[in-house]
């Protein structure tokens, strides 16, 4: 039984350049969450989609999009790489939007040269 | 601002002894409370979580210590292990959303 797949695992980015990273969930889940996870720091949150719709937003400059396609799938981007952005980005897979339990992937760490 | 406040930052235990790890939040508007467990190159796991109706949950060798007045809450590890040693998260979220504030997490070794 599948969890939360991110691809790709690892990826090195130069400054200024754009990224893409991937996402399943859990099938059956409907609800993505993307959150960064700096060095040594918890988790912040990014973006929520459930339904292929935006269902909330972190603190993180427009640079940060993303969005979920009908299988429920998600793609976060990230235009304009700086070297700040170099960190582990989860995704996490939820049954719906309301407050149950979050299933994380291992993650994409990028680094930014 | 820091939302969910976390100490201590590490924590060395000897095999078999309870390692105590505390949180601290300021939103009353929370009311989902679960704690993480995290291996290096891995994601966050769950582990166990509780509602602010709830004083204490266990479950296996986990134990969460709520106290809402004081908007504190706390995990214990029971004769720890090991195979323990990993960072550790408290975090909170808030209503109808999955949204997940993490604290700044605790490096725990547990020492053979």
């Amino acid at each position: 039984d599948a969890g939360v797949t991110q691809s790709p695992t690892h990826l090195i980015k130069t400054r200024g350049q754009h990224v893409t990273l991937r996402c399943s969930p859990i099938s059956g889940h409907k609800s993505v969450s993307w959150y960064q996870q700096v060095l040594g720091q918890g988790p912040q949150f990014i973006f929520q989609y459930y339904e292929k719709e935006e269902r909330g937003r972190g603190n993180f400059p427009d640079r940060f999009s993303a969005r979920q396609f009908p299988n429920y799938s998600s793609e976060l981007n990230v235009n304009a790489l700086l070297l700040g952005d170099s960190a582990l980005y989860l995704c996490a897979s939820n049954l719906d939007w309301v407050n149950t339990e979050a299933f994380f992937g291992q993650g994409t760490r990028l680094t930014v040269v | 601002q820091q939302q969910v406040k976390q100490s201590p930052q590490s924590l060395i235990v000897q095999k078999g002894g309870i390692p105590i790890i505390n949180c601290a939040y300021e939103n009353t508007a929370f009311d989902y409370f679960p704690w993480y467990q995290q291996f290096p190159g891995k994601g966050p796991a769950l582990l166990i979580a509780i509602r602010p109706d709830v004083s204490e949950k266990k479950e296996g060798r986990f134990t969460i210590s709520f106290n809402k007045s004081a908007k504190q809450f706390s995990l214990h590890i029971m004769d720890s292990q090991p195979g323990d040693s990993a960072t550790y998260f408290c975090a909170a979220s808030e209503g109808p959303s999955s949204k997940i504030i993490f604290g700044s997490g605790t490096r725990l070794s547990i020492r053979p």
